[in-house]
C-alpha cells in the first residue's frame, strides 16, 4: 500500500530564517506531487506541483521554492521566511498513470513564523 | 482563470440532510472532487465526478452539472462526527494537470 510522510509535524521559526520541509511517498512510482498551504480557517492554496524528477511548476510567486531530487521526494524550501509564510503545509500525491486522480495527503506541517 | 465558490459555513441538525453547493469556472475541466477535512487534520477523499449526474456512496452523494459549472455534496443522516470542512476541488488539464481547491464549507452539526 502507498503511504506519504511529511516532517517535521510542527515548526516554529524566526523571521528571516531558512526553511526545508520534506515529503516522501512510498509504494508507488512516478507520482504527481503537490505542495499546498492552508492559512487558519481557509482553503488550500496550491504552491507547487511536479510531474517528474526535476520538473516543478510554480503557481504563486513568492519566496518559496520546491525541488524534486528523487522520484518520490518533494522538498519545499525558503531562504528567508516571512511572517506571512505561517500556515499548515500539506504535501499530496496522485497517480501519474490513472485518469482517476484522487489526491492523498500527508499529515501536514504546521509552521509558525515569529 | 479558475474560480471555485462555496458557502463559508453551514449549520445542520443531527439526523437531518444537508446540501453543500459548489460553483466553478475553469478551462480544461477534468473532474470534480469533494474532500472532508477535520480541524487540524489533512483532507480525505469523499467523491469524484467527471460526468454529469449523481454519484452515491453510502450517506454521501455528489452531483455534477458540467454545463452549469455546478456541483453539490449531499450528506444524509447527519452525525456529530460529520462536523468538518468540506472542500470542493476541480481538476484542470490546462497548462498541465492540476487540482485547484475551493476555500471550503465549514459544517457544524448540532444535537
Amino acid at each position: 500500500s502507498q503511504t506519504i510522510h511529511q516532517w517535521p509535524a510542527t515548526l516554529v521559526q524566526p523571521v528571516g530564517s531558512p526553511l526545508s520541509l520534506e515529503c516522501t511517498v512510498e509504494g508507488t512510482s512516478n507520482p504527481n506531487l503537490y505542495w499546498y498551504r492552508q492559512a487558519a480557517g481557509r482553503g488550500l492554496q496550491l504552491l507547487f506541483y511536479s510531474v517528474g524528477i526535476g520538473q516543478i511548476s510554480s503557481e504563486v510567486p513568492q519566496n518559496l521554492s520546491a525541488s524534486r531530487p528523487q522520484d518520490r521526494q518533494f522538498i519545499l524550501s525558503s531562504k528567508k521566511l516571512l511572517l506571512s509564510d505561517s500556515g499548515f503545509y500539506l504535501c499530496a500525491w496522485e497517480s501519474g498513470k490513472s485518469s482517476y486522480n484522487e489526491q492523498f495527503f500527508g499529515p501536514g506541517t504546521r509552521l509558525t513564523v515569529l | 482563470g479558475q474560480n471555485i465558490d462555496q458557502p463559508t459555513e453551514m449549520t445542520a441538525t443531527e439526523g437531518a440532510i444537508v446540501q453543500i453547493n459548489c460553483t466553478y469556472q475553469t478551462s480544461g475541466f477534468n473532474g470534480l472532487f469533494w474532500y472532508q477535512q477535520h480541524a487540524g487534520e489533512a483532507p480525505t477523499f469523499l467523491s469524484y465526478n467527471v460526468l454529469d449526474g449523481l454519484e452515491e456512496k453510502g450517506r454521501f452523494s455528489s452531483f455534477l452539472s458540467r454545463s452549469k459549472g455546478y456541483s453539490y455534496l449531499l450528506l444524509k443522516e447527519l452525525q456529530m462526527k460529520d462536523s468538518a470542512s468540506y472542500l470542493c476541488a476541480v481538476r484542470s488539464n490546462t497548462g498541465g494537470f492540476k487540482t485547484i481547491f475551493g476555500a471550503g464549507t465549514r459544517l457544524f452539526v448540532k444535537a
